[in-house]
Parts: structure tokens; sequence; C-alpha cells
């Protein structure tokens, strides 16, 4: 089974500090995403990874940055967590093309509370 | 651009009823479909996806999607709900950029 893993399910940080979301996948899968799901807003794409070394910001990328050292883990990073950045977020991965009939897969969630 | 639009974002159905949610593409290249469901304080899990294979797509747990290119939709139906269908359930496509666009979700609440 392919199998996303989010190094934490919640997280309560503070105001202005630095946060750091991981993400590993086992599958050798090429591409990555981080998402950040609020209600009524559903997921909205922070950065995705094509590639190791490799990103493209999504549709909110602002307050965000990414790392993808190496093809299995990709993180993100929130430099000055605020208060509005307090959502869930979700990692992805998924192989190169569509298709190739396959899927994302996806992790269970971090739910980050900024205080 | 493309873009994924749900109409409804809660939807409630008697057990036993038919289900019915609605989702719509706009994309200027052949689309990847998926529909993903998620219970409450986990990730999604997929649903059923269409890569042009059929355009009438089987999932899990009794669930189909048929994908109409005449009307740019690609609806989640299941003939007879169960209370274990309650959840979230979200409508994405992916073109050829290789990234995966959500619509905003539905929830789907089911009265016994």
């Amino acid at each position: 089974d392919v199998k996303v893993t989010q190094s934490s399910r919640y997280l309560v940080k503070r105001t202005g500090e630095k946060v750091f979301l991981e993400c590993v996948q086992d599958m050798d899968h090429e591409n990555m995403f981080w998402y950040r799901q609020d209600p009524g807003l559903g997921l909205r794409l922070i950065y995705f990874s094509y590639d190791v070394k490799m990103k493209e910001k999504g549709d909110i990328p602002e307050g965000y940055s990414v790392s993808r050292e190496k093809k299995e883990r990709f993180s993100l990073i929130l430099e000055s967590a605020s208060t509005n950045q307090t959502s869930m977020y979700l990692c992805a991965s998924s192989v190169t093309s569509w298709e190739r009939g396959t899927e994302a897969f996806f992790g269970q969630g971090t739910r980050l509370t900024v205080v | 651009a493309q873009s994924v639009t749900q109409l409804g974002s809660h939807v409630s159905v008697s057990e036993g009823a038919l289900v019915l949610l609605r989702c719509n593409y706009s994309s200027s290249v052949p689309p990847y479909l998926f529909w993903y469901v998620q219970y409450p304080n986990q990730g999604l899990q997929l649903l059923l996806k269409y890569t042009s294979a059929a355009t009438l797509v089987k999932g899990i747990n009794g669930f189909e999607a048929e994908f109409k290119k005449s009307e740019t939709s690609f609806h989640l139906t299941k003939p007879s709900a169960h209370m274990s269908d309650a959840a979230e359930y979200f409508c994405a496509g992916g073109g050829a950029t290789n990234k995966l666009i959500f619509g905003t979700g539905t929830l789907l609440a089911v009265q016994p």
C-alpha cells in the first residue's frame, strides 16, 4: 500500500514561530503536493513539486515555502506563523502523469493552530 | 485555466435514497477527474477516477460517476444511501500540468 506520512496530526504554535510540516512517501512518486483545507473553501494548493529540488507555486503560496531535498520528503515551512495560517494541512503524492491511470495519495493531515 | 465546481456545499438525503453530488469542470485539455471522500479527522480516500478509458466509472462502496463531455460534468451517484456514507466529498481534476485542483467539497448528511 502507498503510504504518505505526515509527521504530526496536531500542532500548536505561537505567532511568529518558524514551523516545519514534514511529509514522507514510500512509493517513489515524482509529484508531491501541499494543500490547505478550510471549511467552505475546499483544498487549496499551496505548493507543488514535480522532482527533487523543483517546486512550483500553487494558488496560495504567500507566507509559505517548501523544500524537497530528497524524492521521498517534502517539507512545508511557515517562515513566521500567523493566526490566519491556522488550518488543516494535507500532503499528497502521485506519479508523473495522470495518463498512467493513477491518482494522488494523501496523508492523514496536520491540524495546525497558531495562537 | 482548469477549475472544478461542486454545486451544493451541503446535501441531505434519507437512508435508502439516491445520492447525487454534482461536479462540473472547466478545462482546455482532456481532463482526468477524481472523487475523493473524507471522513472526520482523516485524510482523503479515493472513491473513483476517470482517465478516459470509460465514461461510466464504478468506485468503492457502491458509488459511480459518469463523465459527460457535452455537459462538462462528472456527477457522483449512489442508488441507496447508507448511514456510513455521511462524509465530505471532493471532486478533483488533473490536467497536463500534473497539478490536482479540487472543488470546494460537498458535505453529505444521511438521515435515518
